[in-house]
């Protein structure tokens, strides 16, 4: 079965700082990779998408993720936290041909000082 | 396009009461999905539909029934309401496997 785990449940930051959230996925086929995210009091928008047609994926506001297949890793990354970030962040893979139903991984809260 | 709707937004029950919670899409997706979130616990599969008369279970079925009539609507039912079922609700749906899914705003369940 495939799994997903999400280092580091908080990840604190200041404004203006890189953003680095990590995910590792566990897949015996090559998967679909999702990055959504969860502002306070809503329901879950996608971010961003790997989907196999490049490894480096760009996504909303300013966010990227990079498929690196050797590491089984989907790290999401921002250049300059801005206040507006703090959200809750899920990745969620589904393995090809499989059955349609995402795997998430437990979310990781990003937290952005001034 | 309303995508993906959900009601009420809030609701409070006692112990042992029933409800339906309602989830409709606009977008003619064949594959709809229920999920609870608790803190500390990601999301959560309850039930899921790969299309209109098919449903199936997830990892948290217990307690919860659903069918599917019609491809936009997909209503969770509580059948007999515990404090355990505490939690925000969501429903999603996707257009085929490969895509991403669309969430509904949740629905905000306390059981007494």
């Amino acid at each position: 079965a495939q799994s997903v785990t999400q280092l580091g449940s908080h990840v604190s930051v200041s404004e203006g700082a890189l953003v680095l959230l990590r995910c590792n996925y566990s897949s015996s086929v090559p998967p679909y990779l999702f990055w959504y995210v969860q502002y306070p009091n809503q329901g879950l928008q996608l971010l961003l998408k790997y989907t196999s047609a490049a490894t480096l994926v760009k996504g909303i506001n300013g966010f990227e993720a990079e498929f690196k297949k050797s590491e089984t890793s989907f790290h999401l990354t921002k250049p300059s936290a801005h206040m507006s970030d703090a959200a809750e962040y899920f990745c969620a893979v589904k393995k090809s041909g499989g059955s349609y139903i995402p795997t998430f991984g437990r979310g990781t809260s990003l937290i952005v000082h001034p | 396009n309303a995508g993906v709707t959900q009601t009420p937004k809030f609701q409070v029950l006692k112990t042992g009461q029933s409800m339906t919670l309602q989830c409709a899409q606009d977008m003619n997706h064949e594959y709809m999905s229920w999920y609870r979130q608790d803190p500390g616990m990601g999301l959560r599969l309850i039930h899921y539909s790969v299309g209109a008369g098919i449903t199936d279970q997830g990892e948290v079925p217990n307690g919860y029934n659903v069918s599917r009539s019609t491809t936009e609507d997909f209503p969770l039912r509580l059948l007999s309401a515990a404090p355990s079922q505490t939690s925000v609700y969501f429903c999603a749906s996707t257009r085929t496997p490969e895509n991403e899914q669309f969430f509904g705003p949740g629905t905000r369940l306390t059981v007494l």
